[in-house]
């Protein structure tokens, strides 16, 4: 199964913009990224998904390169709120059919 | 619309003892459900996922199994818990092909003494 790597921890101030890079480079050809939000004792939250270039919606933006091999979600103007752990997820295939790998996730702290 | 279903909320058990968690999903057939676990302040990692009734794939090997009797029911199970076992349980689905997007259910927060 694909890995994906994400950095453990990151800490940043209330009304900056945060960027979390996940790399991915056994993404296969028919895989979708995909990143999670995940508070603590609760299930993770979906936030954005896309397959190349950048797909944007009410919450953030996620750039990926034409390579495919990584991914970066870009949260705007974080609050304390956000303070959470941040999946990156990657499709595969195997013989049962579709299979889902989470990242180790980011742990981001927003101080204020 | 779907909803996904995780009892018990949480649950204390002695070592030795046995297990079982339900999930089922509503709204939806044919579902991919999953089980995964989490232990304290840590990411989470796939146990098992199934793609079809009576179809199971076991990512890590331990004394917890799955079974999915029907097809919008996910039992996670074990026959003597460890201290190891203790964690929060969620059990998620998602789509058909290449649908990336799994739904979680409420989790189960297992404490195992």
């Amino acid at each position: 199964l694909a890995k994906t790597t994400q950095p453990i921890s990151m800490d940043s101030y209330e009304g900056q913009e945060v960027n979390i890079t996940c790399s991915h480079n056994n993404i296969a050809t028919n895989d979708y990224i995909t990143w999670y939000q995940q508070f603590p004792s609760q299930g993770p939250r979906f936030i954005i998904q896309g397959y190349k270039t950048k797909v944007t919606n009410e919450v953030a933006s996620l750039f990926i390169p034409a390579d495919r091999k990584s991914s970066t979600l870009s949260l705007p103007r974080v609050s304390l709120s956000d303070t959470a752990v941040y999946y990156c997820l990657v499709g595969e295939w195997d013989n049962y059919g579709q299979n889902f790998v989470f990242g180790p996730g980011t742990r981001l702290s927003v101080l204020p | 619309s779907q909803t996904i279903h995780q009892w018990p909320a949480t649950l204390v058990q002695p070592v030795g003892s046995p297990l079982s968690l339900e999930c089922t999903v509503e709204g939806t057939s044919n579902p991919n459900l999953y089980w995964y676990r989490q232990a304290a302040g840590r990411g989470l990692q796939l146990l098992f996922y199934s793609v079809g009734i009576g179809q199971i794939s076991s990512e890590v090997p331990q004394n917890l199994s799955a079974s999915r009797p029907q097809d919008r029911q996910f039992i996670l199970s074990s026959k003597k818990l460890l201290l190891s076992d203790s964690g929060f349980y969620l059990c998620a689905w998602s789509g058909g092909l290449a649908d990336n997007e799994q739904f979680f259910g409420p989790g189960t927060r297992l404490t195992v003494l």
